[in-house]
């Protein structure tokens, strides 16, 4: 799996959007953008992933760049309750052995505040 | 629907000892995963299941470190003779066999070696 990059921490004032990068220079063609977060004390959460089009579900909107060497996760109305920690992960989708696993990085520390 | 439990939540146990830690994965979720968490290690993927079968246990760090589920539900995580480098907080996530791949993450298990 391409590896990605994201700056350490961020901050976002409350009910602003909060706009996090992401690189990943190296994916392939069929590599997908995951998006995964976590609170503190809880196991991660899924948040959304892509391939090349932009989506947006109930929680965020992804953006990936036309090339797809890079992407941005918005939450467009940021609340305290959106500080965790933000993980891009980029991996295929479906099929083969390394199916299941998922690849963490250090991800990007996210503190909303009032 | 009840979401990933986990089992116990915090386990202390003295260097050398065995430790099972337990696994519910979310009703009718064929795939099964096992990562820990650590602080100097960050999120890391351990080995996951498909129904009964492990295609992948490239993450288990050592061969102290065994799992097995039983009727494509339950899975126990053993540790032998446990190290103080296996303090970590163990987490389990489930999914369906779908090319989303979408993880639902358990709370943890809180493992502490004396």
């Amino acid at each position: 799996d391409a590896k990605t990059t994201q700056p350490p921490s961020m901050d976002c004032a409350e009910g602003r959007a909060a706009n996090l990068p992401c690189n990943h220079s190296t994916i392939s063609g069929n590599e997908y953008v995951y998006w995964y977060r976590q609170i503190h004390s809880q196991g991660p959460q899924y948040i959304i992933h892509g391939l090349k089009n932009n989506e947006t579900n109930e929680m965020a909107s992804l953006i990936i760049t036309e090339d797809r060497k890079s992407s941005t996760l918005i939450l467009p109305h940021a609340t305290l309750r959106d500080t965790a920690v933000y993980y891009c992960i980029v991996r295929v989708e479906g099929g083969g052995t390394s199916y299941g696993k998922l690849t963490f990085g250090q991800g990007t520390i996210l503190t909303v505040h009032p | 629907g009840a979401g990933v439990s986990q089992s116990p939540s915090n386990k202390v146990t003295e260097k050398g000892k065995d430790v099972e830690l337990r696994c519910d994965p979310i009703s009718g979720h064929t795939a099964l995963y096992w990562y820990r968490q650590s602080l100097g290690q960050g999120l890391e993927f351990l080995i996951y299941f498909q129904g009964n079968s492990a295609p992948d246990k490239s993450g288990l760090p050592s061969d102290r470190f065994s799992a097995e589920r039983t009727g494509g539900s339950v899975s126990t995580l053993t540790i032998q003779r446990t190290q103080q480098e296996d303090s970590a907080v163990y987490l389990c996530a489930s999914s369906r066999w779908t090319a989303k791949n979408e993880q639902f993450f358990g709370p943890g298990t809180r493992l502490t070696v004396l």
